[in-house]
């Protein structure tokens, strides 16, 4: 079975500039997850999808960060402009269903330098 | 709100030693713990959890034990390797909280041959 993936692995970017990230989760996976994972700290929850519809965004800084997921499958969230402090790894997970003890899978992320 | 907190790293031991992880969370209710393991330049992998009190998960000989009392989640191995240099994160969800992973600031693992 093919895990989560993501795209690029690596982004170096000018502050100001906008940049996407990419993730195809696990097919058949109603849910999808968008992480920012800040050196040294655990993964940051930015946004939830079920299917394509948002379960929750409370943590996305939505005056520059987007997110969607279209059709339910793939996913893209994008920073427009970026800020030093958005350098970090945003981590793409995906489960079958939404609940307590539903395992999250991850992919290996996108490490995004913002100079 | 709930929180998860676990021992600061790194973590440095030789071959063969006996490891622990302290973990330890505030939740209301009864939450889910699970473990998860970071190798260099991988994502995020399930490494075990525990659904309820007092059960035991285990996987590649880590275990740990849910402790409602001690509200704790330790993760033990009887002997390490290199293999298992890492980082480790201690995450809980709760109904409370709508489900979701809130996690500690991770572990790192550092085995010396």
């Amino acid at each position: 079975e093919a895990g989560v993936a993501q795209s690029p692995r690596y982004k170096i970017i000018e502050k100001r500039q906008s940049v996407a990230f990419w993730c195809n989760p696990i097919s058949g996976h109603a849910t999808l997850y968008w992480y920012q994972q800040i050196l040294g700290q655990g993964p940051k929850l930015l946004i939830q999808f079920q299917n394509n519809g948002v379960v929750d965004d409370s943590q996305l800084p939505k005056d520059r960060f987007s997110a969607e997921r279209l059709k339910g499958v793939d996913s893209t969230l994008k920073i427009q402009p970026a800020k030093l402090e958005d350098s970090a790894v945003y981590l793409c997970a995906s489960s079958l269903v939404t609940v307590g003890t539903d395992t999250q899978y991850f992919g290996p992320g996108t490490r995004l330098t913002v100079l | 709100g709930d929180s998860v907190t676990q021992m600061e790293g790194p973590v440095t031991l030789s071959e063969e030693a006996f490891l622990t992880i302290n973990c330890t969370y505030t939740a209301t209710g009864y939450p889910s713990l699970f473990w998860y393991v970071q190798y260099p330049g991988e994502g995020l992998q399930l490494l075990l959890k525990a659904t309820k009190a007092d059960d035991k998960g285990s996987n590649k000989g880590f275990e740990a034990t849910y402790r409602k009392e001690t509200t704790s989640f330790h993760l033990e191995k009887g002997s390490v390797q290199v293999s298992d240099s890492a980082v480790y994160f201690c995450a809980l969800t709760n109904m409370d909280s709508n489900y979701q992973l809130i996690w500690g600031a991770g572990t790192k693992l550092i085995i010396k041959p």
